[in-house]
């Protein structure tokens, strides 16, 4: 089983919807984060948080949501799609202590028409 | 501000050659973690290797190693005897409580 789990790995939907992309990790690692990336611009934070109870603002969060519901799970929302949204999302964790690296899910591919 | 450039958008190698892949970094953290990352066509990030900023040696993994220039602030990843199943995008990236990833290089590796 995947250390780190995304749901869904595919999605299609149109603008204006709820979405939400789900994230769990059996790592036991503190750190969680969200990123999407878009051809030519590498990958950019979106969301992260230490523990339960602390939520960050990356670079890109406008029109963006989380929720950490448990150390294992953090999720993604769209409140309301918009097509420019349309990317691979990444779910990763990381340790809390030292600099390692992170370990990524396999991505979902999210697109809006 | 933290920053990684990766200035090469695609190579080309030849299998069963060596092959560097450029990564210049910018941070103002006294101590900062480098790191390099593949993503096959299949989309998945693969963590290849690390390098700490007070490393004394430059870290080696296999047939990857980094070039590590701490005066330059450059980290730059050598892969050598290149395979066909090295073809992908490579990421470095500059990792601290939050990491930033360079735009990539596509690596082609040719028969």
């Amino acid at each position: 089983d995947a250390d780190v789990t995304q749901t869904p790995r595919n999605r299609i939907t149109k603008t204006g919807k709820r979405i939400m992309l789900e994230c769990s990790q059996t790592k036991g690692h503190d750190r969680m984060y969200w990123y999407r990336q878009d051809p030519g611009l590498g990958l950019r934070l979106i969301y992260y948080s230490f523990d339960v109870k602390d939520i960050n603002k990356g670079e890109i969060s406008d029109g963006y949501s989380v929720s950490r519901q448990a150390q294992a799970k953090f999720s993604l929302s769209l409140e309301s799609a918009i097509p420019n949204q349309t990317a691979l999302y990444f779910c990763a964790t990381g340790p809390s202590t030292g600099i390692q690296p992170q370990h990524f899910g396999d991505g979902t591919r999210l697109s809006i028409l | 501000a933290q920053k990684i450039t990766q200035t090469q958008p695609g190579m080309f190698v030849q299998e069963k050659e060596a092959v560097t892949l450029d990564c210049t970094y910018d941070t103002s953290d006294p101590s900062y973690g480098l790191f390099w990352y593949k993503q096959p066509s299949s989309g998945e990030m693969i963590f290849l290797i690390y390098q700490g900023s007070y490393d004394q040696q430059n870290a080696t993994e296999g047939r990857y190693s980094l070039n590590f220039q701490k005066a330059r602030k450059s980290a730059n990843l050598v892969i050598s005897a290149s395979q066909l199943g090295d073809s992908a995008m490579y990421f470095c990236a500059n990792g601290g409580f939050k990491t930033i990833f360079g735009a990539g290089t596509r690596l082609f590796v040719k028969a």
